[in-house]
């Protein structure tokens, strides 16, 4: 295991509605990456936090925001939910002091929109 | 043009046999790294395997090995001795320098299915 969090497991959602999911780092990790992966698709890239500010975005819209906290602990919110935002949601966290810097990901979140 | 391409979507292997899962990248950036995850169906990526652009040896990772071939902008994963548990999607990533500072995205390939057949 990771020691990479994420909550909730699954949701079910309405189109229009809003929601949080929330991912928690790996201890001595200080960056956390989002990503989307639809069925059958590979992960693209949401957006990553590093010392609790946006540090990239991939080609998603505002809609599509994200908050880090002190403890590196960080949060996906998606307003005015689509459904082609039905998808599994991964949080990866890393650190910017390891040479490779490799992602290592959470559970996912699985979300629903009807 | 696709940053990773992986042009097998699904594999068979005999249990014990090796399989040698195909990925081709295309970057200009001169320093990058390429990884290799796997995708139980339960969806938790888990890290296998990284190699470094300026790396001169193959990284190798207990049964996983990654063969490089940098002219060839070529990754390929071999995994040795086939367990019934390597039955999964196969991802191969890239991470290029972004511009911004700490920011180093991974671009995805869309996958290979391992089916371990005892």
């Amino acid at each position: 295991e990771t020691g990479v969090t994420q909550s909730p497991t699954h949701l079910i959602k309405t189109r229009g509605q809003q929601v949080t999911l929330r991912c928690s780092s790996q201890s001595g990790h200080n960056t956390v990456s989002w990503y989307q992966q639809a069925l059958g698709q590979g992960p693209q890239f949401i957006f990553q936090y590093y010392r609790e500010e946006e540090n990239g975005r991939g080609n998603f819209p505002p809609r599509f925001s994200g908050l880090q906290f002190p403890n590196y602990s960080s949060e996906l919110n998606v307003n005015a939910l689509e459904l082609d935002d039905s998808a599994l949601y991964l949080c990866a966290s890393s650190s910017a002091t390891e040479v490779q810097e490799t992602q290592y990901f959470g559970p996912g979140t699985r979300l629903l929109v009807l | 043009a696709q940053k990773i391409t992986q042009t097998q979507p699904g594999m068979f292997v005999q249990e014990k046999e090796a399989v040698t899962l195909d990925c081709t990248y295309d970057t200009s950036d001169p320093s990058y790294g390429l990884f290799w995850y796997k995708q139980p169906s339960s969806g938790e990526m888990i890290f296998l395997i990284y190699q470094g652009s300026y790396d001169q040896q193959n990284a190798t990772e207990g049964r996983y090995s990654l063969n490089f071939q940098k002219a060839r902008k070529s990754a390929n994963l071999v995994i040795s001795a086939s367990q019934l548990g390597d039955s999964a999607m196969y991802f191969c990533a890239m991470r290029e320098t972004y511009s911004g500072a700490g920011s180093y995205q991974l671009t995805f390939g869309k996958g290979t299915k391992l089916s371990v057949i005892p």
